[in-house]
């Protein structure tokens, strides 16, 4: 176990509807990044945040925004959901200034209908 | 552009033998490279790393080893279990740009028969 905790774990939603899932870091990282993994892929980055600022940004539109908090947990929301949105959302937490590796959380198992 | 992928999307051995599993990349100015292993229902879980400078790095029964000059890197899983059976994945980091960006390959599933 990483430490990096998801919620929830799965979640439906339909077309053109708002999500947010959240992501708790593990103890004594400072840093959050937001990965997004199709079925059958390798996870794609999506965004990066350090001292509750975006700090990198994927390929990703937009619509796909997130946020930290002081307590260094973040957020990812999606907005006007699409069917092209189902995946599995991933969430890593890592130290800037210290080793920096990544540990990734389970994820939050999205479905667009 | 940038990027990660493997030669094989599967790979089936048998329980005790050596594993190897093969990934190319193509930014000549990746700096750092990292091994994940994802096991069904759960995230990438770290099994090595190496930077630019290594050609070779082993860990607990795995190496991973570094060619440069043909841009290729590979995994080496000694005396594989059933346990290892999972989706391997290597990365690419480049310090030159977005930390905590890794570039994924699309993995290769390996499978252990007992």
């Amino acid at each position: 176990e990483t430490g990096v905790t998801q919620s929830p774990t799965h979640l439906i939603k339909t077309r053109g509807q708002q999500v947010t899932l959240r992501c708790s870091s593990q103890s004594g990282h400072n840093t959050v990044s937001w990965y997004q993994q199709a079925l059958g892929q390798g996870p794609q980055f999506i965004f990066q945040y350090y001292r509750e600022e975006e700090n990198g940004r994927g390929n990703f539109p937009p619509r796909f925004s997130g946020l930290q908090f002081p307590n260094y947990s973040s957020e990812l929301n999606v907005n006007a959901l699409e069917l092209d949105d189902s995946a599995l959302y991933l969430c890593a937490s890592s130290l800037r200034g210290g080793d920096e590796k990544l540990f990734f959380g389970s994820g939050t198992q999205l479905s667009v209908l | 552009g940038e990027s990660v992928g493997l030669h094989l999307p599967t790979l089936s051995v048998q329980e005790g033998d050596n594993s190897i599993i093969n990934c190319a990349y193509s930014n000549s100015a990746s700096d750092y490279f990292i091994w994940y292993k994802q096991e069904s229902g759960k995230g990438p879980q770290f099994i090595i790393d190496i930077r630019s400078n290594m050609d070779k790095r082993q860990g607990q029964r795995v190496t991973v080893l570094l060619n440069k000059t043909v841009k290729h890197l590979s995994l080496q899983i000694a005396a594989t279990q059933p346990g290892d059976s999972a989706v391997y994945f290597c990365a690419d980091q480049n310090y030159g740009g977005s930390q905590g960006n890794l570039i994924f390959g699309k993995g290769t599933k390996l499978s252990v028969k007992p």
